[in-house]
């Protein structure tokens, strides 16, 4: 079945430490959301990536780094300059295009030990 | 600019009754319109779009929303609520050059027995 994954479900981070999330998607979609999620802020925009080799920062950028390889793959680091980790990231896809909708992994809980 | 606004941050009905929850926007294009919903610890499902077709729109599970170009209002409405409903609702605008969505802050939907 088509879809994205995301993995790990659950993640823990130490002081200074760089961390990745991974997002696959075999959906053949050409752009690629990270988002981030906060209780009562609903999904804000890290980066996203409309092609390979190709991303842009989004509303929220700055502690993360983004790459995307290949079409199928787009993972996040989160680096020791975010000082806020812990969060709930979710990874989407969508055709090119305007107005495709968004699908959606089940998401990276990332909490700072 | 693309902006939402959910303009309640919890909504509790009894079940069978009906679930009005309102969003607001704000955009300098035509925009296109979604309700997603997302159940505890999940990644988000689409539940309707409106992309400049008909203003009413008709969803999965019983869901339909109307857009209103004089209010700046895409509204999500169910006649009856099950207790399944019960989960968090996001709004979100699309900006019409190209795919970058725009998230509200999201309505927690609890649904009483």
């Amino acid at each position: 079945d088509g879809g994205i994954t995301q993995s790990p479900k659950y993640l823990f981070r130490k002081e200074g430490q760089n961390v990745t999330l991974s997002c696959e998607q075999n959906l053949n979609h050409d752009a690629m959301y990270w988002y981030r999620q906060d209780p009562g802020q609903g999904l804000r925009l890290i980066y996203y990536s409309q092609i390979v080799n190709d991303f842009q920062k989004g509303d929220i950028a700055e502690g993360y780094s983004v790459s995307r390889e290949k079409k199928e793959s787009f993972p996040l680091t989160v680096t020791s300059a975010q000082k806020n980790p812990t969060a709930f990231y979710l990874c989407a896809s969508s055709k090119a295009g305007i107005s495709e909708k968004l699908f959606f992994g089940s998401g990276t809980q990332l909490s700072v030990l | 600019a693309q902006s939402v606004t959910q303009l309640d941050s919890h909504v509790s009905v009894s079940e069978g009754t009906p679930v009005l929850l309102r969003c607001n926007y704000s955009s300098s294009y035509s925009p296109s319109l979604f309700w997603y919903v997302q159940h505890p610890n999940k990644g988000l499902q689409l539940l309707l779009k409106y992309t400049s077709a008909a203003t009413l729109v008709k969803g999965i599970n019983g869901f339909e929303a109307e857009f209103k170009k004089s209010e700046t209002s895409f509204h999500l409405t169910k006649p009856s609520a099950h207790m399944s409903d019960a989960a968090e609702y996001f709004c979100v605008v699309s900006q019409a050059n190209f795919n970058k969505f725009y998230f509200g802050s999201g309505t927690k939907l609890n649904v009483k027995p």
